[in-house]
């Protein structure tokens, strides 16, 4: 079946360094989504991506779509502890009906 | 604007006793209804969807179940629990049609501590 993978599973840093996760599929995607999750909290919809090649930005974070939409980044920019939490892509194929989770990358940040 | 409820915020429950987890969503109309289990410091692990009332799909075989009664309203469920249950599980909702058509909004969770 299809499978999302996300590295990495942790991620330490100091406070103003950057931060990568990075998601790949084992199968074509329609398109793909970045969720927020906060210690103890739901995850939170981020963004979605759907063409090929696509870069989003939001601020200090930027994500981008592969061009053979298998894959895809979230990069924070000079990262706040207000970022800290656990990132999770999701993808689907074209007429699923679910979304198939990555297993997060959670960040911490050392103030 | 739409919003998902669910309940009971956190839980204590002994080994072998029933569970019911409810989810309502308002705002929508004939959403996709999901549920999901983390256990701590994992992932998201996908247990049952609905694409309709009755319809429930059922991703991991175990002792929960999932029922549609409504449109709008998804019930989480099991006869007698295990220590293995014990989670954060997440109701979420998608909307069938429209422009954010993939887009998994998540209720704010409920802790299950089976003792």
């Amino acid at each position: 079946g299809q499978q999302v993978m996300q590295i990495p599973q942790y991620q330490h840093v100091q406070e103003g360094e950057d931060f990568t996760t990075y998601c790949n599929s084992s199968t074509t995607l329609s398109n793909i989504q970045w969720y927020k999750q906060r210690p103890g909290g739901h995850p939170v919809f981020l963004i979605q991506l759907v063409k090929s090649g696509e870069v989003k930005k939001q601020k200090r974070l930027t994500f981008q779509f592969g061009e053979a939409k298998k894959n895809s980044s979230l990069h924070i920019t000079a990262t706040q502890t207000t970022d800290v939490g656990t990132y999770f892509c999701a993808g689907s194929i074209q007429g699923a009906q679910k979304l198939v989770f990555g297993q997060g990358t959670r960040l911490t940040i050392n103030p | 604007s739409q919003t998902i409820h669910q309940w009971p915020a956190t839980l204590v429950q002994p080994v072998g006793s029933p569970l019911s987890l409810e989810c309502t969503v308002e705002g929508t109309s004939n959403p996709n209804l999901y549920w999901y289990r983390q256990a701590a410091g994992r992932g998201l692990q996908l247990l049952f969807y609905s694409v309709g009332i009755g319809q429930i799909s059922s991703e991991v075989p175990q002792n929960l179940s999932a029922s549609r009664p409504q449109d709008r309203q998804f019930i989480l469920s099991s006869k007698k629990l295990l220590l293995s249950d014990s989670g954060f599980y997440l109701c979420a909702w998608r909307s069938a049609a429209g422009a954010a058509v993939n887009t998994i909004y998540f209720g704010e969770g409920s802790w299950l501590t089976v003792v």
